[in-house]
């Protein structure tokens, strides 16, 4: 089936420094990705939509100056945390559509990473 | 606008038991698409079925059944014999099908199911 390798899956950093996770679809094309922010016991919320070569819609309320997103080819999507703050502290999860799909049928998701700011 | 409710918190079971999931969801759309996605204690998300909103079957895929209400707006998740491994949090999310990219899944706060041994 599709994957979707999302990595790293867990990072410590500090305060004041920018974070790099990767959405990357391994056997398929992804023309629109999806990053989602998850705070423990609460449910998914969506950060921002991402379409290749264009710049990402963002939700409202999600800072598009702290949280960068690069779909910079069909099969990679980034997420950068900048200056990093422990509020910053989540579960970043990326989903990415595949690109013969009009619909949601073909979304697959990553397996997360766990961002913890000190 | 479009909302998820999943009414119940936590549920906790014994193993062998049934288990239902409501959901009860919110869209002024016609067209429309229903999840449900399980998430262990690993964090990834597991797709478990897509439901379009013209098809009103209900699904049976070995312990696990959907049953699709239209008329009160309810996707209830039903496992039968439960089994320790169905411990997770599990999602129900609603998205419309929009033909373009501007559309989104809009999740419920999830249901977290405790199968005990």
């Amino acid at each position: 089936g599709a994957v979707v390798s999302q990595h790293p899956s867990r990072v410590i950093c500090k305060s004041g420094t920018s974070v790099k996770i990767e959405c990357r679809s391994l056997d398929f094309q992804a023309t629109t990705m999806f990053w989602y922010r998850q705070f423990p016991k609460q449910s998914l919320m969506l950060m921002a939509t991402s379409n290749e070569g264009s710049k990402a819609t963002y939700e409202q309320g999600v800072e598009k100056d702290k949280f960068l997103i690069n779909h910079a080819s069909l099969t990679l999507s980034t997420l950068t945390v900048t200056s990093a703050h422990p509020e910053d502290s989540s579960f970043y999860i990326c989903s990415a559509r595949a690109s013969d799909s009009t619909t949601n049928e073909k979304l697959f998701f990553g397996s997360g990473t766990q961002l913890s700011v000190l | 606008a479009q909302k998820v409710t999943q009414a119940q918190t936590e549920i906790s079971v014994v193993e062998k038991e049934d288990v239902t999931l409501d959901c009860v969801y919110e869209t002024r759309d016609t067209t429309y698409y229903l999840f449900w996605y399980k998430q262990p204690p690993s964090g990834e998300l597991v797709f478990l079925i897509r439901r379009n909103s013209f098809d009103e079957q209900n699904e049976i895929s070995g312990r696990y059944s959907w049953n699709f209400q239209k008329s009160t707006s309810s996707f209830n998740f039903t496992i039968t014999a439960s089994q320790v491994v169905d411990s997770a949090v599990y999602f129900c999310a609603l998205s419309e099908a929009r033909m373009d990219s501007s559309y989104k899944l809009i999740f419920g706060s999830g249901t977290r199911l405790l199968v005990r041994p």
